[in-house]
């Protein structure tokens, strides 16, 4: 079946515009991960959605950041005043459970690069 | 807080030869360690999960060691192929509560050579 899909695939902007970045997760997969991915680095965790559950927006590095996700599917993740240090690989990832030991399928990302 | 650290230097080998590559962790030991797959462009593949009661795990000619006292796992590749060419990534689980949130090292770049 498909996998984890994102738009755009890529993304350029001006610094200080907003953007607003897809996800379509597996049909059937209860958890939601986001990730930025900057060059030669790590992926790090931004925020992550279980089913019905409040979501855990921990790892959102400001205010600027917010994402939504409807019921157990397409989720969107929104970047508000958009800065150069935003600039990275967005990815998302899915998984059926959400447990440390269920596999996160990731999409192939969304490259966004601020001007 | 934990932090991973992998080689960040790429490891060159050629055909045949066993890859090693390793992934050193701070702090606490956590409950999995999980190795990923990154080829250019794309997001990362799950490879192979190992939990701390495990010492060891294999799959076909992938084998991962987790030794908590070290607080290191290595992840190897035998008989390694061209098409093995590509990061590979080491990941913890670094929610109590096991709900799969991640935290990466910054991946090992291999090239295998023909």
């Amino acid at each position: 079946g498909a996998g984890v899909s994102q738009s755009p695939s890529n993304k350029v902007t001006e610094k200080g515009k907003d953007v607003e970045l897809r996800c379509d997760p597996i049909s059937g997969h209860t958890a939601l991960y986001w990730y930025r991915q900057r060059l030669g680095q790590g992926l790090e965790f931004l925020i992550y959605f279980q089913g019905n559950s409040a979501p855990d927006k921990s790892g959102l590095p400001s205010d600027r950041f917010s994402a939504e996700r409807t019921g157990e599917s397409v989720s969107t993740l929104t970047i508000q005043r958009t800065q150069q240090e935003d600039s990275a690989v967005y990815l998302c990832a899915s998984s059926l459970y959400g447990g440390a030991t269920d596999t996160q399928y990731f999409g192939p990302g969304t490259r966004l690069t601020v001007l | 807080s934990q932090k991973i650290e992998q080689n960040s230097e790429a490891l060159n080998i050629q055909e045949g030869k066993t890859a090693t590559l390793t992934c050193n962790y701070t702090n606490y030991s956590p409950a999995y360690l999980q190795w990923y797959r990154q080829d250019p462009g794309r997001g990362p593949v799950f490879l192979l999960l190992i939990r701390e009661n495990e010492k060891e795990k294999r799959k076909e000619r992938l084998k991962v060691t987790f030794d908590t006292t070290l607080k290191q796992s290595l992840f190897h590749i035998t008989a390694s192929q061209p098409a093995d060419s590509a990061t590979y990534l080491c990941a913890l689980d670094m929610s109590s509560s096991n709900t799969g949130k991640l935290i990466f090292g910054q991946g090992t770049t291999l090239q295998v050579k023909p």
